[in-house]
């Protein structure tokens, strides 16, 4: 099946710091979606972006689907960005298959 | 639209019990996913339901797990017979399009 891989597995930022995750797929996909998941457990829809690229605030991201990666760009980093991201494929029937995740550690 | 809701939020159980998750889907939303999360590892497909039809299993989801969803809105998760390892996080997702929306989880201790 396809293989997600995402990196780095850790990152510890100072607050204000901007960061570059990266998530690699092995084969082309139907979707690609970003999550954040809080200290709770709840996965946050970032964003739906199997091409091209999308801004939300100090988010944004970018799909290069012919080079199978995608990145997620943080700026200005608050303490409220920690927690874990997770890239997530969809390559047929529906079911996304997940990275390993990016633990994100902002420190005041 | 309160996205999609899990309950329980937590569940101890005794090995040998049987267990089962609820999940109610943001309303409209067709199709409906689980997945079951480990101790630092992203979530893995458990099984997917386009209204009331289950339409993938994973490997994962051995004999004693059973899903369903008989209306086509909401959907249990049945585990007989609990071990040890089935100690997770247990995720549902719905979407209408190409967006999956997760639930909150409920997480699962077996001692």
């Amino acid at each position: 099946g396809i293989q997600v891989e995402q990196s780095p597995p850790d990152l510890i930022l100072q607050e204000g710091a901007n960061s570059t995750l990266r998530c690699n797929f092995s084969d082309s996909v139907n979707n690609l979606q970003w999550f954040h998941q809080n200290p709770w457990g709840q996965l946050i829809n970032l964003f739906y972006i199997p091409s091209g690229t999308k801004q939300n605030g100090r988010l944004s991201a970018t799909t290069v689907a012919t080079e199978r990666y995608s990145l997620l760009y943080i700026s200005s980093s608050q303490t409220t960005d920690s927690g874990v991201y997770f890239c997530a494929v969809e390559q047929r029937a529906q079911k996304l298959v997940f990275g390993q995740g990016t633990r994100l550690t902002i420190n005041p | 639209d309160t996205g999609v809701s899990q309950d329980p939020r937590h569940k101890i159980t005794k090995r040998g019990q049987n267990v089962t998750f609820r999940c109610d889907p943001i309303s409209e939303h067709n199709r409906l996913y689980w997945y079951r999360q480990t101790l630092g590892q992203g979530p893995e497909f458990l099984t997917y339901f386009q209204n009331e039809a289950q339409l993938e299993k994973s490997r994962l989801l051995s004999d004693r797990f059973s899903a369903e969803r008989p209306k086509g809105s909401f959907s249990t998760l049945e585990i007989q017979r609990t071990e040890q390892g089935d100690s997770a996080m247990y995720l549902c997702a719905s979407s209408s399009s190409n967006i999956q929306y997760f639930g909150a989880g409920t997480r699962l201790s077996v001692l």
